[in-house]
């Protein structure tokens, strides 16, 4: 079965210092990954896919198939990236499984 | 244009009565995916809905039915409420059905069940 675990619920860091958000997932098809961020008072939209191997707003995340791991980072974090922060997994073409997320809090 | 719209906002409903949630996709999207979010949670997934079929659906009882209107915009629908369907209700649109294509969300529906 797919799972996606993000460890921690709320991750606080100072601004300027680097920032990593865990998440794993467990799934026996060829995983398709995903990191999506709500910012206070806004939507769920979409941040980054491992497939596009992309940077956005400075967060980069890599796929590791053998650690089974997503995890998102930054090398300086900035206040205005304080949000909640889910983890997601493609799975069977068209179906999602999101873990539980993760608040990162960037103190001034 | 306005993005994803969900109506209504909030609502309260009791024990066993029916609800009707409804969804109108970002212009131009044809998919329509529907999420519940209980507190503290990640959105799960309920079901997809593409061409007024639905295409893919999650692991939540027969309950909760939806439909999918030739102008793309789709219902969802609880039967028999239980206290445990408390939650934000999410829809989703996206150009085509596979998952790959981004997902658009919208603001939610907040269902509280007494």
């Amino acid at each position: 079965a797919q799972r996606v675990t993000q460890p921690e619920k709320l991750l606080s860091v100072f601004k300027g210092a680097p920032v990593e958000l865990k998440c794993n997932y467990s799934y026996s098809g060829s995983p398709e990954l995903f990191w999506y961020v709500q910012y206070s008072r806004q939507r769920l939209q979409l941040l980054l896919r491992h497939i596009s191997r992309e940077s956005i707003k400075g967060f980069t995340a890599d796929l590791n198939k053998g650690e089974t791991s997503f995890h998102l980072k930054k090398p300086f974090a900035q206040e205005e990236d304080s949000a909640m922060y889910y983890c997601a997994l493609l799975y069977n073409f068209n179906k999602f499984y999101f873990g539980s997320g993760t608040k990162l809090n960037v103190k001034p | 244009d306005a993005g994803v719209t969900q109506s209504p906002t909030h609502l309260i409903k009791t024990r066993g009565q029916q609800v009707t949630l409804r969804c109108s996709p970002k212009s131009g999207h044809d998919t329509v995916s529907w999420y519940q979010q209980a507190l503290g949670q990640g959105p799960q997934f309920i079901f997809q809905y593409y061409e007024e079929e639905e295409r893919q659906r999650g692991n939540f009882p027969d309950r909760f039915s939806g439909h999918q209107f030739p102008n793309y915009s789709s219902e969802l629908n609880v039967n028999a409420l239980l206290l445990g369907d408390s939650a934000l209700y999410l829809c989703a649109s996206s150009l085509g059905v596979a998952g790959l294509d981004t997902q658009y969300f919208g603001p939610g529906t907040r269902l509280t069940v007494l």
